[in-house]
C-alpha cells in the first residue's frame, strides 16, 4: 500500500534554512505529482506547490516564490522541500500529499518550529 | 490567491443532516470542476472525503456528498454521527497548476 514517510521534527532559528523529506512506497513514484501543504498551530491548511515527480517541474503558490524549493530523487523515490529565510511564521507541521486524485495520500506531517 | 471561504463552525444532531459551503470565485471554484473535501480529526492527518466536486474514494461512508453551484461548492453528512466530529478543508484547483484551501469549518456533532 501506499506510504508517505517524512523527515523528523526540526528546530531552526530565523533567517536559517529547512529541508524536509518525503520517502514514498507502495507505488510507481514516477506516475504521480506530490503536494507540500502546511499547517500552523491552531490554523488551517496552506497549499505550497507541487512537483512533478517525473520531470521535477514545479509550481508554487506565489506567497512563497523565491524561498520555497522542492526537488525530487527518483532513484529513492524521495522529494525534498527546502524553505529558507525562515521567521516565526513559518512554525508550523509540513505535510507532503500525493496527487491522484487530489490530495489521496498524505505523509505524517514533520514539525518544523522556527524560535531564537 | 485568497483563500476559498468557509463557514467557521457547523454544528447538529446526531441522525441530521448538515452542509457546509465553500465560496470562491470564478477563477478558482466556478471555473473547475476540481474541488475536493478533507476531514481532519485533531492532531491527525487530513484525510479525502470528496474529490473532483463529487467523487467519493473507496471506503468513504456514502453519508458523505458534494456538490457545485457555480462559485460555491458544498459538502453534504447525512446521518450526522459522533466520529463526524471534525474540521472539514475544501480546496479547489485555482489554474497554472495551482491549488488553494479553504479557511476550514469546524462541525460539532451535539
Amino acid at each position: 500500500q501506499v506510504h508517505l514517510v517524512q523527515s523528523g521534527a526540526e528546530v531552526k532559528k530565523p533567517g536559517a534554512s529547512v529541508k524536509v523529506s518525503c520517502k514514498a512506497s507502495g507505488y510507481t513514484f514516477t506516475s504521480y505529482y506530490m503536494h507540500w501543504v502546511r499547517q500552523a498551530p491552531g490554523q488551517g491548511l496552506e497549499w505550497m506547490g507541487i512537483i512533478n515527480a517525473s520531470t521535477g517541474s514545479t509550481s508554487y503558490a506565489q506567497k512563497f516564490q523565491g524561498r520555497f524549493t522542492m526537488t525530487r530523487d527518483t532513484s529513492t523515490s524521495t522529494v525534498y522541500m527546502e524553505l529558507s529565510s525562515l521567521r516565526s511564521e513559518d512554525t508550523a507541521m509540513y505535510y507532503c500529499a500525493r496527487k491522484g486524485p487530489d490530495f489521496d495520500y498524505w505523509g505524517q506531517g514533520t514539525l518544523v518550529t522556527v524560535s531564537s | 490567491q485568497s483563500a476559498l471561504t468557509q463557514p467557521a463552525s457547523v454544528s447538529g444532531s446526531p441522525g441530521q443532516s448538515i452542509t457546509i459551503s465553500c465560496t470562491g470565485t470564478s477563477s478558482d471554484v466556478g471555473n473547475y470542476n476540481f474541488v475536493s473535501w478533507y476531514q481532519q480529526h485533531p492532531g491527525k492527518v487530513p484525510k479525502l472525503m470528496i474529490y473532483e466536486v463529487s467523487k467519493r474514494p473507496s471506503g468513504v461512508s456514502n453519508r458523505f456528498s458534494g456538490s457545485k453551484s457555480g462559485n460555491t461548492a458544498s459538502l453534504t453528512i447525512s446521518g450526522l454521527q459522533a466520529e463526524d466530529e471534525a474540521d472539514y478543508y475544501c480546496c479547489s484547483y485555482a489554474g497554472s497548476s495551482t491549488y488553494v484551501f479553504g479557511t476550514g469549518t469546524k462541525v460539532t456533532v451535539l
